[in-house]
């Protein structure tokens, strides 16, 4: 089963503009990653935040955590074509090592 | 490094036929992990490793799915016999002690007719 879940599910945006995914959960966690997956490709691991940080910063993204509100949210800026994939956000709860992935919002940069 | 690496990368089977999906993960990495991905469903896990050890296969979904991991750089899913629905991407990952950041293959797509 989810745990977390993305919002929205499908994004399409210009080149040049920014992109925000959001991701809720439902029960504590330890921390938060988000991952891209390009069509026919693997996913790919790009930020992890833990439950004791707010905000991440890596190059272009921007991730924050409100773990009172239970989600995420995930900035690309200044997006570009090859931005374009699957970006899913995963969770690790209590003792586990186990991600666990949403469904995932697709989203399309247009040149 | 040449990451986690699956084979076949494409797998068109008849219904009924033995399936046998094959991975190699990252040397030095303890935890290996097979999801199965479908528009339905998204990602789910079928069965986490530890140490070679099996230690969540909840997410196996039947007897027909069976799963070993003989040493550290390699692990095998097995589907016998193999139904329609099985038709799904299947994905190996593997993460490092302690870590919990995964590291995917390219998934082998699984065709079942």
């Amino acid at each position: 089963s989810q745990q977390g879940e993305e919002d929205p599910q499908a994004l399409s945006i210009q080149e040049g503009e920014n992109a925000t995914m959001n991701c809720s959960y439902k029960t504590s966690i330890n921390n938060l990653q988000w991952y891209r997956q390009n069509s026919g490709r693997g996913l790919v691991h790009l930020i992890l935040i833990r439950s004791n940080e707010r905000e991440k910063h890596s190059g272009r993204l921007r991730v924050t955590l409100d773990t009172s509100k239970k989600s995420s949210s995930l900035l690309i800026t200044a997006s570009r074509a090859a931005d374009t994939a699957s970006y899913f956000c995963a969770t690790t709860s209590g003792g586990s090592y186990i991600p666990t992935f949403g469904r995932g919002t697709s989203l399309i940069v247009h040149p | 490094d040449a990451g986690v690496i699956q084979s076949p990368r494409h797998e068109v089977t008849e219904m009924g036929q033995e399936v046998t999906l094959r991975c190699k993960p990252i040397s030095g990495h303890n935890s290996l992990f097979w999801y199965r991905q479908t528009m339905m469903r998204g990602l789910e896990l079928l069965i986490y490793f530890n140490n070679n050890v099996p230690i969540d296969d909840s997410g196996m979904p039947e007897d027909r799915f069976s799963a070993k991991m003989p040493n550290a750089s390699f692990s095998t899913l097995k589907i016998q016999p193999s139904e329609p629905r099985d038709s799904a991407v299947y994905f190996c990952a593997s993460s490092g002690q302690g870590r919990t950041e995964a590291f995917f293959g390219q998934g082998t797509r699984l065709t079942v007719v």
